[in-house]
């Protein structure tokens, strides 16, 4: 068990739909990362956290947007869901804000199927 | 742009016998690299890790990666291999400047253990 806790485990929705898909970092974790597994694209960045700011941007589609709340969980949101969004979306936490000497852990992911 | 390569997408091996994967970065300055696998269902977790100093790094699970600048490679290496090993094995270089966690994936490379 990794202490990072990613809700919901599965999640199937249609095409055009929006949908929220929620984190719970490690206890005293400040960054939390997002991350899209795809069979096309593989293990891709979308974006980063720290203690409730952006710190880092990736191949983040606009239609997708995350954010960082105070007790530092986060929310990633999808929106206009598309066939091509279906993917395995993982979330990672880790002391600072860089994931360096203090490594990320990554939670179990959240696996988005678009109908 | 950084990028990795795992050359080998699936790899068979015997149980008992040893076993290396492959991973070669592209990175202008000193990079940060790191293994990770895959079980299925469940998240990353990592294996190892490679900063600076010893080019010979130690993991979990009896795993040792060596980093060769020359070579920019940096391949996991294990003894012999049980089938517990079983799994996805992802090697991750770390991207952009230092204040960052991202991270940035190669495709993988799956492993199976035969009996």
């Amino acid at each position: 068990d990794s202490g990072v806790t990613q809700t919901p485990k599965h999640l199937i929705t249609a095409t055009g739909q929006r949908v929220t898909l929620r984190c719970s970092p490690r206890s005293g974790d400040l960054s939390v990362y997002w991350y899209q597994q795809s069979l096309d694209q593989g293990l891709q960045f979308l974006i980063q956290y720290y203690n409730g700011e952006e710190r880092a941007k990736g191949n983040i589609l606009e239609r997708f947007s995350a954010q960082q709340f105070p007790d530092l969980h986060s929310e990633l949101n999808l929106s206009s869901l598309e066939l091509g969004d279906s993917a395995l979306y993982f979330c990672a936490s880790s002391v600072g804000g860089q994931g360096w000497d203090q490594p990320q852990h990554f939670g179990d992911g959240t696996r988005l199927s678009i109908l | 742009a950084q990028s990795v390569t795992q050359p080998d997408i699936h790899i068979t091996v015997s149980e008992g016998a040893s076993l290396e994967l492959r991973c070669n970065y592209s990175y202008g300055a000193t990079p940060y690299l790191f293994w990770y696998v895959q079980s299925p269902g469940q998240g990353l977790q990592l294996l190892l890790k490679y900063f600076s100093g010893d080019t010979l790094v130690q993991g979990i699970k009896g795993f040792e990666a060596e980093f060769k600048r020359s070579q920019s490679s940096f391949n996991l290496r294990k003894p012999s291999v049980h089938w517990s090993d079983a799994a996805e094995y992802f090697c991750a270089v770390g991207h952009g400047s230092s204040n960052t966690g991202k991270l940035i994936f190669g495709q993988g490379t799956t492993l199976q253990v035969k009996p």
